[in-house]
Protein backbone atom coordinates (compact mmCIF):
# COMPACT_ATOMS: atom_id res chain seq x y z
CA UNK A 1 0.00 0.00 0.00
CA UNK A 2 1.51 3.13 -0.91
CA UNK A 3 1.08 6.59 0.82
CA UNK A 4 0.43 9.79 -0.26
CA UNK A 5 2.70 11.23 -2.51
CA UNK A 6 3.06 14.85 -4.07
CA UNK A 7 5.64 16.51 -6.87
CA UNK A 8 7.40 18.56 -7.56
CA UNK A 9 8.83 18.60 -3.76
CA UNK A 10 10.15 22.10 -4.47
CA UNK A 11 9.52 24.80 -6.79
CA UNK A 12 10.10 28.16 -7.64
CA UNK A 13 8.05 30.18 -9.96
CA UNK A 14 7.77 34.07 -10.88
CA UNK A 15 4.84 36.58 -10.12
CA UNK A 16 2.08 36.38 -12.78
CA UNK A 17 2.71 32.75 -13.25
CA UNK A 18 0.81 29.56 -13.43
CA UNK A 19 1.81 26.75 -11.30
CA UNK A 20 0.32 23.23 -11.48
CA UNK A 21 0.66 20.45 -8.63
CA UNK A 22 0.23 16.85 -8.31
CA UNK A 23 -1.02 14.67 -5.84
CA UNK A 24 -1.47 10.32 -5.80
CA UNK A 25 -4.00 9.44 -2.77
CA UNK A 26 -3.62 6.58 -1.06
CA UNK A 27 -4.42 3.57 -2.06
CA UNK A 28 -7.82 2.41 -1.88
CA UNK A 29 -8.72 6.58 -0.83
CA UNK A 30 -11.43 8.24 -3.03
CA UNK A 31 -10.95 11.64 -1.62
CA UNK A 32 -8.53 14.37 -1.80
CA UNK A 33 -8.09 17.45 0.16
CA UNK A 34 -5.92 20.79 -0.46
CA UNK A 35 -4.14 22.96 2.19
CA UNK A 36 -2.21 26.04 1.50
CA UNK A 37 0.55 26.01 4.81
CA UNK A 38 2.22 29.40 5.58
CA UNK A 39 5.50 29.52 7.50
CA UNK A 40 4.64 29.48 11.04
CA UNK A 41 0.80 29.26 10.80
CA UNK A 42 -1.20 25.81 10.81
CA UNK A 43 -2.46 24.46 7.40
CA UNK A 44 -5.85 26.29 5.65
CA UNK A 45 -8.04 24.34 3.86
CA UNK A 46 -7.98 25.16 -0.23
CA UNK A 47 -10.79 23.02 -1.67
CA UNK A 48 -11.76 19.07 -1.14
CA UNK A 49 -12.63 16.50 -4.36
CA UNK A 50 -14.80 13.18 -3.76
CA UNK A 51 -14.93 11.01 -6.80
CA UNK A 52 -14.04 14.14 -9.22
CA UNK A 53 -16.05 16.66 -8.00
CA UNK A 54 -15.52 19.39 -5.76
CA UNK A 55 -16.90 18.85 -2.38
CA UNK A 56 -16.21 22.09 -0.75
CA UNK A 57 -14.29 25.20 -0.81
CA UNK A 58 -11.86 27.56 1.40
CA UNK A 59 -11.37 31.10 1.62
CA UNK A 60 -9.41 31.49 -1.74
CA UNK A 61 -9.91 33.10 -5.21
CA UNK A 62 -10.88 31.21 -8.20
CA UNK A 63 -7.41 31.47 -9.60
CA UNK A 64 -6.63 28.54 -7.32
CA UNK A 65 -8.62 25.62 -9.09
CA UNK A 66 -8.23 22.17 -9.04
CA UNK A 67 -9.00 18.74 -10.61
CA UNK A 68 -9.75 15.00 -9.33
CA UNK A 69 -9.09 12.17 -12.00
CA UNK A 70 -11.01 8.68 -12.48
CA UNK A 71 -7.70 7.42 -10.56
CA UNK A 72 -8.75 9.47 -7.87
CA UNK A 73 -5.23 11.54 -8.23
CA UNK A 74 -5.48 15.23 -8.29
CA UNK A 75 -3.91 18.48 -9.79
CA UNK A 76 -3.66 21.70 -7.89
CA UNK A 77 -3.53 24.31 -10.50
CA UNK A 78 -2.95 28.35 -9.69
CA UNK A 79 -2.97 31.26 -12.06
CA UNK A 80 -1.28 34.71 -11.43
CA UNK A 81 1.00 33.94 -8.72
CA UNK A 82 1.35 36.20 -6.53
CA UNK A 83 4.26 36.79 -3.58
CA UNK A 84 2.02 35.50 -1.40
CA UNK A 85 0.96 32.35 -2.69
CA UNK A 86 4.84 31.38 -1.17
CA UNK A 87 3.87 28.41 0.95
CA UNK A 88 4.10 24.31 1.38
CA UNK A 89 1.10 23.08 -0.45
CA UNK A 90 -0.39 19.90 1.18
CA UNK A 91 -2.20 17.10 -0.45
CA UNK A 92 -4.20 14.65 1.93
CA UNK A 93 -6.38 11.74 1.26
CA UNK A 94 -9.42 9.64 2.77
CA UNK A 95 -11.79 7.54 2.42
CA UNK A 96 -15.63 8.70 1.60
CA UNK A 97 -14.70 12.40 3.00
CA UNK A 98 -13.60 11.08 5.80
CA UNK A 99 -11.94 14.01 7.90
CA UNK A 100 -9.27 10.99 9.35
CA UNK A 101 -6.66 12.22 6.47
CA UNK A 102 -3.25 11.28 5.32
CA UNK A 103 -0.81 14.06 4.33
CA UNK A 104 1.86 14.40 1.92
CA UNK A 105 5.18 15.42 2.39
CA UNK A 106 4.01 18.65 0.65
CA UNK A 107 5.01 20.79 -2.53
CA UNK A 108 7.56 23.61 -1.32
CA UNK A 109 6.51 26.59 -3.64
CA UNK A 110 8.53 29.97 -3.82
CA UNK A 111 7.30 32.78 -5.52
CA UNK A 112 10.00 35.30 -6.78
CA UNK B 1 -15.40 31.38 10.22
CA UNK B 2 -14.17 28.65 12.55
CA UNK B 3 -11.06 29.22 14.57
CA UNK B 4 -9.33 27.36 16.83
CA UNK B 5 -6.93 28.66 19.49
CA UNK B 6 -4.31 26.17 20.12
CA UNK B 7 -1.94 26.81 23.40
CA UNK B 8 0.92 27.19 24.31
CA UNK B 9 2.47 28.39 21.28
CA UNK B 10 6.20 26.47 22.00
CA UNK B 11 6.99 24.62 25.03
CA UNK B 12 10.69 23.83 26.14
CA UNK B 13 11.38 20.98 28.49
CA UNK B 14 13.63 18.09 29.84
CA UNK B 15 13.84 14.80 28.49
CA UNK B 16 11.19 12.60 30.49
CA UNK B 17 8.96 15.51 31.36
CA UNK B 18 4.98 15.10 30.52
CA UNK B 19 3.73 17.72 28.27
CA UNK B 20 0.23 18.98 27.85
CA UNK B 21 -1.54 21.29 25.12
CA UNK B 22 -4.81 22.26 24.26
CA UNK B 23 -7.30 23.25 21.94
CA UNK B 24 -10.47 25.79 22.10
CA UNK B 25 -12.40 26.26 19.26
CA UNK B 26 -15.81 29.13 18.69
CA UNK B 27 -17.70 25.77 17.01
CA UNK B 28 -18.69 22.61 17.79
CA UNK B 29 -16.80 19.65 15.66
CA UNK B 30 -17.78 15.93 15.94
CA UNK B 31 -14.52 14.64 15.20
CA UNK B 32 -10.62 16.32 17.09
CA UNK B 33 -7.49 15.09 15.03
CA UNK B 34 -4.09 15.47 16.61
CA UNK B 35 -0.99 15.59 14.20
CA UNK B 36 2.62 16.10 14.54
CA UNK B 37 4.58 17.93 11.72
CA UNK B 38 8.26 17.40 11.21
CA UNK B 39 10.49 20.18 9.57
CA UNK B 40 10.07 19.84 5.74
CA UNK B 41 7.76 16.70 6.15
CA UNK B 42 3.60 17.20 5.69
CA UNK B 43 1.47 16.55 9.64
CA UNK B 44 1.46 12.61 10.66
CA UNK B 45 -2.38 11.49 12.28
CA UNK B 46 -1.60 11.10 16.00
CA UNK B 47 -4.71 10.57 17.15
CA UNK B 48 -9.06 10.45 15.79
CA UNK B 49 -11.28 11.23 18.68
CA UNK B 50 -14.96 11.16 17.35
CA UNK B 51 -17.47 11.23 20.35
CA UNK B 52 -17.87 14.21 23.20
CA UNK B 53 -16.19 12.63 26.47
CA UNK B 54 -13.74 10.09 24.74
CA UNK B 55 -10.17 9.58 25.86
CA UNK B 56 -8.37 7.63 23.57
CA UNK B 57 -4.49 6.84 23.83
CA UNK B 58 -1.56 6.08 21.29
CA UNK B 59 1.30 5.10 23.34
CA UNK B 60 2.23 7.59 25.11
CA UNK B 61 -0.03 10.38 23.74
CA UNK B 62 -3.16 10.65 25.51
CA UNK B 63 -5.72 12.72 23.78
CA UNK B 64 -9.33 13.62 24.88
CA UNK B 65 -12.66 15.11 23.04
CA UNK B 66 -13.85 17.96 25.67
CA UNK B 67 -17.71 16.98 26.61
CA UNK B 68 -18.54 20.51 25.08
CA UNK B 69 -17.37 19.35 21.93
CA UNK B 70 -15.35 22.98 21.26
CA UNK B 71 -11.94 21.66 22.73
CA UNK B 72 -9.61 18.91 23.14
CA UNK B 73 -5.93 18.26 24.70
CA UNK B 74 -3.03 16.47 24.35
CA UNK B 75 -0.48 14.73 26.59
CA UNK B 76 2.87 13.16 26.02
CA UNK B 77 4.35 11.41 28.97
CA UNK B 78 7.80 10.77 29.75
CA UNK B 79 8.95 13.14 26.84
CA UNK B 80 11.80 11.87 24.43
CA UNK B 81 14.27 13.62 22.09
CA UNK B 82 12.45 12.31 18.72
CA UNK B 83 8.93 14.20 20.22
CA UNK B 84 10.42 17.29 19.04
CA UNK B 85 7.96 18.78 16.21
CA UNK B 86 4.83 20.74 16.09
CA UNK B 87 1.66 19.42 17.08
CA UNK B 88 -1.49 20.66 15.51
CA UNK B 89 -5.17 20.28 16.28
CA UNK B 90 -7.91 19.66 13.97
CA UNK B 91 -11.24 19.97 14.12
CA UNK B 92 -13.85 18.86 11.68
CA UNK B 93 -17.30 17.19 10.87
CA UNK B 94 -17.95 13.60 9.57
CA UNK B 95 -18.06 13.35 6.27
CA UNK B 96 -17.68 17.11 5.31
CA UNK B 97 -14.02 15.86 4.95
CA UNK B 98 -12.23 19.51 5.44
CA UNK B 99 -10.36 19.83 8.58
CA UNK B 100 -9.92 23.61 10.50
CA UNK B 101 -6.27 23.33 11.86
CA UNK B 102 -4.79 25.35 14.40
CA UNK B 103 -1.54 27.20 14.67
CA UNK B 104 0.35 24.69 16.36
CA UNK B 105 2.44 24.31 19.74
CA UNK B 106 6.06 23.34 18.68
CA UNK B 107 8.03 21.33 21.42
CA UNK B 108 11.46 21.22 22.00
CA UNK B 109 12.96 18.64 24.31
CA UNK B 110 16.18 19.14 25.49
CA UNK B 111 18.33 15.83 26.38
Amino acid sequence: ETGVTQSPTHLIKTRGQQVTLRCSSQSGHNTVSWYQQALGQGPQFIFQYYREEENGRGNFPPRFSGLQFPNYSSELNVNALELDDSALYLCASSANMNTEAFFGQGTRLTVV
Amino acid sequence: GQQLNQSPQSMFIQEGEDVSMNCTSSSIFNTWLWYKQDPGEGPVLLIALYKAGELTSNGRLTAQFGITRKDSFLNISASIPSDVGIYFCAGGNTNAGKSTFGDGTTLTVKP
